[in-house]
């Protein structure tokens, strides 16, 4: 499994673009990236997952470079309510998913 | 609400006590997960099924800790002589086998203290 790192706090403003980079430079060639989001005492819930290149959803757009080492999650004109931690995984999609700790984004006013 | 459900949402028990919680995951869904997580901590992987097998434990599952699926569906975590430091949430989350690679449905948790 792919060790990864990503920052451990960030801090933006309502309606900025914010951009969430992870580095995983051991990932491997069957490896995705997955981005989770949590909320205070919720479960996670998965936002977006990629292979390589970009993916755009409703929620947010995943970029990854072609040598997959890094990816970068970006939302769009954030919001109070994106306060919130954010999750980079990476892992075999048939193996289980390894959380870290995460990066904690605090948006404000 | 088709989602993850777990039940109870909280629980204080006392030191030494036996407790179980339950996991309805999404139906049709054939795998299933157990993670526990403490505060400032992303959630750590305890033990997963698929259908009723359970495939892979966490070296973090002492033998104080047992999890079942009987029949597929609904599944159990029981601990048993509960320790001050099991108190953390314990989320469940369900993916179809066959579905999106990685991208599980996790219940609200349940928030175990131990006193």
């Amino acid at each position: 499994l792919a060790k990864t790192t990503q920052p451990i706090s960030m801090d933006s403003y309502e309606g900025q673009e914010v951009n969430i980079t992870c580095s995983h430079n051991n990932i491997a060639t069957n490896d995705y990236i997955t981005w989770y989001q949590q909320f205070p005492s919720q479960g996670p819930r998965f936002i977006i997952q990629g292979y390589k290149t970009k993916v755009t959803n409703e929620v947010a757009s995943l970029f990854i470079p072609a040598d997959r080492k890094s990816s970068t999650l970006s939302l769009p004109r954030v919001s109070l309510s994106d306060t919130a931690v954010y999750y980079c995984l990476v892992g075999d999609p048939d193996d289980k998913i390894i959380f870290g700790k995460g990066t904690r984004l605090h948006i404000l006013p | 609400d088709t989602g993850v459900s777990q039940d109870p949402r909280h629980k204080i028990t006392k030191r030494g006590q036996n407790v179980t919680f339950r996991c309805d995951p999404i139906s049709e869904h054939n795998r299933l997960y157990w993670y526990r997580q403490t505060l400032g901590q992303g959630p750590e992987f305890l033990t997963y099924f698929q259908n009723e097998a359970q495939l892979e434990k966490s070296r973090l599952l002492s033998d104080r800790f047992s999890a079942e699926r009987p029949k597929g569906s609904f599944s159990t975590l029981e601990i048993q002589r509960t320790e001050q430091g099991d108190s953390a949430m314990y989320l469940c989350a369900s993916s179809p086998f066959r579905g999106p690679p990685g991208e599980q449905y996790f219940g609200p948790g349940t928030r175990l203290t131990v006193t």
